[in-house]
């Protein structure tokens, strides 16, 4: 079956300090993924998917096809980083799959 | 360009009764997908709309059902509501292209409530 799983719910972390969101996946192929972001009275929208290899606001995020994982990245957080993070999959076809999403709290 | 607008924005109804939800797309986009977020979920793939026609579905019954318009805006309709038909329903739009699927550009939602 196809699934994202994110398995934090809540993350919270200093300013300056690294951030990890984990996300693992379940998909028989190549799987294309992706992070949307939604900030706080924001529409959810696109962070990076991983087939372009772009960094976006400082943020990366690598497939690793052994263990099926697709986790985002920052060195240094920032408040402004506080947000919701969603993990996503093209399910093949034309589906996109969500995980649960991650909240991300940047602490002064 | 305002991007992908959905109306209403909240809605009260009864269980039995029956819904439909509006969405516009993205100026220039021509495929519209529809998501029901739980309180608590990610979004939940519905279905997707291309050329006027329903080109993939998820897990849903066919109490959900869609339309696409020649302008490319969407209408969802649930029927025979239920007490766990209560979610956020969102719009996506996208243009569709060869690499794959494009990415996409949510609206703000509209919240369905069920009493």
């Amino acid at each position: 079956a196809q699934r994202v799983t994110q398995p934090e719910k809540l993350l919270s972390v200093f300013k300056g300090a690294p951030v990890e969101l984990k996300c693992n996946y379940s998909y028989s192929g190549s799987p294309e993924l992706f992070w949307y972001v939604q900030y706080s009275r924001q529409r959810l929208q696109l962070l990076l998917r991983h087939i372009s290899r772009e960094s976006i606001k400082g943020f990366t995020a690598d497939l690793n096809k052994g263990e099926t994982s697709f986790h985002l990245k920052k060195p240094f957080a920032q408040e402004e980083d506080s947000a919701m993070y969603y993990c996503a999959l093209d399910g093949g076809g034309f589906k996109t799959i969500f995980g649960a999403g991650t909240r991300l709290f940047v602490k002064a | 360009d305002a991007g992908v607008t959905q109306s209403p924005t909240h809605l009260i109804k009864t269980r039995g009764q029956q819904v439909t939800l509006r969405c516009s797309p993205k100026s220039g986009h021509d495929t519209v997908s529809w998501y029901q977020q739980a309180l608590g979920q990610g979004p939940q793939f519905i279905f997707q709309y291309y050329e006027e026609e329903e080109r993939q579905r998820g897990n849903f019954p066919d109490r959900f059902s869609g339309h696409q318009f020649p302008n490319y805006s969407s209408e969802l309709n649930v029927n025979a509501l239920l007490l766990g038909d209560s979610a956020l329903y969102l719009c996506a739009s996208s243009l569709y292209g060869t690499g794959g699927l494009q990415p996409q550009h949510f609206g703000d939602g509209t919240r369905l409530s069920i009493l």
